[in-house]
């Protein structure tokens, strides 16, 4: 139980366009679902979060108008990076957890290249 | 603010050697700890938690006490095998209003040869 999916697992995009991740709970209704940037040999630092049916709450220094988050339902947020450039080319990571739960399921990335 | 402080990596060992990742941190309260492990091409994995002073967290082998004298959640394993070959994370819990975040350390590599 407790899967979260990403989708794609890898894109390839050219600057200037705009790219769509998808996370969903497979088997399990997400009140809450994180979004996370994960640089090569880094740490996942916390980019929002977002909860079903609300605007999402960014981590300082995340520009709320280049990566768009909607949650629009309980097993559905997507992130939208707008007017992607390569400094953009990262892997991205979401999660999921439950109402009043603190622990977090985790989805197996999203490769992003902007060329 | 809360930060995570592990090791760098890489770890190299054989295996059946014993495993020891270092991990601090500085929070205000009484945070609750994890451990999460990477996969390579995979997602992170929930190994082991802690919820207050004392607890030990254990799964699969792998053990780490809660010390909050030292403020220190060291990730420990007595025989290492090829297949716990990944990255690991040490993080801590941030509780707001409704949900909470997760705040990681840089990972640490481990590295185990046959």
């Amino acid at each position: 139980g407790a899967v979260v999916s990403q989708h794609p697992s890898r894109v390839i995009c050219k600057s200037g366009t705009s790219v769509k991740i998808e996370c969903r709970s497979l088997d399990f209704q997400a009140t809450t679902m994180f979004w996370y940037r994960q640089f090569p040999k880094q740490s996942l630092m916390l980019m929002a979060t977002s909860n079903e049916g609300s605007k999402a709450t960014y981590e300082q220094g995340v520009e709320k108008d280049k990566f768009l988050i909607n949650h629009a339902s309980l097993t559905l947020s997507t992130l939208t990076v707008t007017s992607a450039h390569p400094e953009d080319s990262s892997f991205y990571i979401c999660s999921a957890s439950l109402a009043g739960a603190y622990e977090q399921y985790f989805g197996p990335g999203t490769r992003l290249t902007v060329t | 603010g809360n930060s995570v402080t592990q090791m760098e990596g890489p770890v190299t060992l054989s295996e059946e050697a014993f495993l020891t990742i270092n991990c601090t941190y500085t929070a205000t309260g009484y945070p609750s700890l994890f451990w999460y492990v990477q996969y390579p091409g995979e997602g992170l994995q929930l190994l082991l938690k802690a919820t207050k002073a004392d607890d030990k967290g254990s799964n699969k082998g792998f053990e780490a006490t809660y010390r909050k004298e030292t403020t220190s959640f060291h990730l420990e394993k007595g025989s290492v095998q090829v297949s716990d070959s990944a990255v690991y994370f040490c993080a801590l819990i941030r509780k707001n209003s409704g949900y909470s975040t997760l705040t990681f350390g840089k990972g640490t590599m481990l590295l185990v040869s046959p």
